[in-house]
């Protein structure tokens, strides 16, 4: 069975860091391309980044350009997000997914990321 | 602020059609494919379309995607209870460089 379950969300202060984590099981981990995505409260998804099967591709949307690193361990089957300089604007939650040919087949729960004083 | 443009409510009774529009533009639409996921209350988005139209195994042929130009459009033709959702369009774009979703629509099954 397929799964990706996050960690690593929650409370911090504007300008803080952190870093969430996307342990993949039920699927060889190296051969997919990864993405981020995430959903402030209330409000629609938004893509944030994506990385290439052997991490030697990222892309960013420009909003977390330069702020916002993606990364994967494949031999631990897991997916990064370090978040640097985070916005009150960074709140949301965050989902990890598995993109097959045009889409993302499996998606994590989620983790939560609160970004507040 | 997103590029693709979706109307934010739809709503039908039992049995009957709906169809959602997504609206984008040469760089995004225009030049690459289109999915379609639902998203369901306090849960992550699921596959519902890839490809502009191709359903992945154990999505109901009640939908069904489509892509004209610049715009794009899901339908779900014999509305049932359960398919009240948040649905969103996405591709990527290319003078962006990045994957775009559009606004969103919330379906109501009246």
């Amino acid at each position: 069975e397929v799964q990706l379950v996050e960690s690593g969300g929650g409370l911090v202060q504007p300008g803080g860091s952190l870093r969430l984590s996307c342990a993949a099981s039920g699927f060889t981990f190296s051969r997919s391309w990864m993405h981020w995505v995430r959903q402030a409260p209330g409000k629609g998804l938004v893509w944030v980044s994506r990385i290439k099967t052997d991490g030697s591709i990222t892309t960013y949307a420009d909003s977390v350009k330069g702020r916002f690193t993606i990364s994967r361990d494949n031999a631990k089957n897991t997916l990064y997000l370090q978040m640097n300089s985070l916005r009150v604007e960074d709140t949301a939650v965050y989902y990890c997914a598995r993109e097959v040919g045009g889409g993302s087949d499996y998606w994590g729960q989620g983790t939560l990321v609160t970004v507040s004083s | 602020q997103s590029v693709l443009t979706q109307p934010p409510s739809a709503s039908g009774t039992p049995g009957q059609r709906v169809t959602i529009s997504c609206s984008g533009s040469s760089s995004n639409i225009g030049s690459n494919t289109v999915t379609w996921y639902q998203q369901l209350p306090g849960t992550a988005p699921k596959l519902l379309i890839y490809s502009n139209n191709q359903r992945p195994s154990g999505v109901p042929d009640r939908f069904s995607g489509s892509k004209s130009g610049t715009s794009a459009s899901l339908a779900i033709s014999g509305l049932q209870s359960e398919d009240e959702a948040d649905y969103y369009c996405t591709t990527w774009d290319d003078s962006l460089n990045g994957y775009v979703f559009g606004t969103g629509t919330e379906v109501t099954v009246l």
